[in-house]
């Protein structure tokens, strides 16, 4: 059985870093990128950016200059950073699995709802 | 590159059939049949319902089918039950740097 178990402090101040991190069992680490979506109050989901089991990285252009996903294959672990976090980065974050090819969120985390308040 | 464009609510009543369009462009939708479905209950987690613009994973009632035309794709849920009342997303992969689009998204009310 998949499971996404996703962590990460939950309450920030203007310009500081959130940080999150996703550990991932019941599956394997290749195959997949392992990806962050994100839902702000009252809005949509939206996608952050993906990892590969390698290393390699891409990102929603709007969030890029901010974003760095990381990922430690021997823990099966990957990791998002979001710097210089504003109000408008108050969401939910959901940590997910794709498979390579078929680009659709097949296994999500349960979500870590991240407040950005002065 | 801007989400894809979904009606904000849609309703119908049990045993009915609704059906929830996602118009995207030549760059995401009409490209590529690598559209998918969620269905999200609110402040629970997004479920896969459909990917691959009209593939089923498994234990997905079969009520739930896509399709696509053009640069829009349809999801429709026949047979309407109470428990289908949530938020449902369309999601594209982009050939636009973005990779990954979704949906404005689309409250379906059970009447």
């Amino acid at each position: 059985q998949v499971q996404l178990q996703q962590w990460g402090a939950g309450l920030l101040k203007p310009s500081e870093t959130l940080s999150l991190t996703c550990a991932v069992s019941g599956t394997s680490f290749n195959n997949y990128f392992w990806t962050w979506i994100r839902q702000p109050p009252g809005k949509g989901l939206e996608w952050i950016g993906r990892v590969s089991h390698d290393g390699v990285t891409d990102y929603n252009p709007s969030l890029k200059s901010r974003v760095t996903i990381s990922v430690v294959t021997s823990k099966k672990q990957f990791s998002l950073m979001l710097t210089s976090v504003t109000a408008a980065d108050t969401a939910v974050y959901f940590c997910a699995r794709v498979p390579f090819n078929l680009y659709y969120m097949d296994a999500w985390g349960k979500g870590t709802t991240a407040t950005v308040s002065s | 590159q801007s989400a894809l464009t979904q009606p904000a609510s849609v309703s119908g009543s049990p045993g009915q059939s609704i059906t929830i369009s996602c118009n995207g462009t030549s760059s995401d939708v009409g490209s590529y049949d690598l559209v998918s479905w969620y269905q999200y209950h609110p402040g629970k987690v997004p479920k896969v319902i459909i990917y691959g613009v009209t593939e089923r994973p498994s234990g997905v009632s079969s009520r739930f089918s896509g399709s696509k035309s053009a640069d829009t794709a349809s999801l429709t849920i026949s047979g309407l039950q109470a428990e289908d009342e949530a938020d449902y997303y369309c999601c594209s992969y982009s050939k636009e740097d973005v990779f990954v689009v979704f949906g404005t998204g689309t409250k379906l009310t059970v009447l």
